[in-house]
């Protein structure tokens, strides 16, 4: 059974700059989560889809959005870049329905912004 | 929210030993308490986890134990090899929550 895939899995994108990054999760995983992975923050939530809709947001500004599709795959958007957003952006899928149950991560796309 | 804290954040170990790390979460509705392992330029991959009706659970080398009285809980690995060697990252949940809070990671290193 394929992993979670994540494109791209690296990009570098000037200051101001807007970006979108894709997950196609596990077959027959309904939820997605983002996550971003820095050396100073560790990996901090930024939001959770399950069937197209947001389930929960993390503390990050309105500049990161994200979306999911029919198909279960997500999207997530960050505008009017800043340095400080370069990272490893981290998708995971899961089952999504009940209890939590393992989250199984993509390998990651690598923002960098100059 | 849900607040994860992890010690130590370094550990070195020497091969065959033990290594213990510690995290403690806040939100007492936290029932949910995955371990992940991370090597370098790798994607987090599941280790072990635990639910809050089990106190103890054992996967080979690997156990966690959860107090959920004093909100902590443990991950143990025996008989420690190189392979051991990568950061590992606690997290908490709660129920059909699917947000997971991870702590800030321990980087272990199996010395030989």
């Amino acid at each position: 059974k394929a992993g979670v895939t994540q494109t791209p899995r690296y990009l570098i994108k000037t200051r101001g700059q807007q970006v979108t990054l894709s997950c196609s999760p596990i077959s027959g995983h309904r939820s997605v989560s983002w996550y971003q992975q820095t050396p100073g923050q560790g990996l901090q939530f930024l939001f959770e889809y399950f069937s197209e809709t947001q389930r929960n947001k993390g503390n990050f500004p309105g500049r990161f959005s994200g979306r999911q599709f029919s198909n279960s795959r997500s999207e997530m958007n960050v505008s009017t870049l800043e340095l400080g957003d370069s990272a490893l952006y981290l998708c995971a899928s899961s089952l999504g329905a009940g209890t939590n149950t393992e989250a199984f991560f993509g390998q990651g796309t690598r923002l960098t912004v100059v | 929210g849900e607040n994860v804290e992890q010690h130590p954040s370094t550990l070195s170990v020497q091969e065959g030993d033990s290594a213990v790390i510690k995290c403690t979460y806040s939100d007492s509705a936290s029932n949910y308490f995955p371990w992940y392992k991370q090597e370098l330029g790798k994607r987090p991959q599941l280790i072990i986890d635990i639910r809050s009706n089990v106190g103890e659970k054992k996967d080979q080398r690997i156990a966690v134990t959860l107090n959920k009285t004093a909100k902590h809980f443990s991950l143990h690995i025996t008989e420690t090899q190189p392979e051991d060697s990568a950061v590992y990252f606690c997290a908490a949940s709660i129920g059909v929550d699917y947000k997971l809070s991870f702590g800030a990671g321990t980087t272990v290193t199996v010395r030989a």
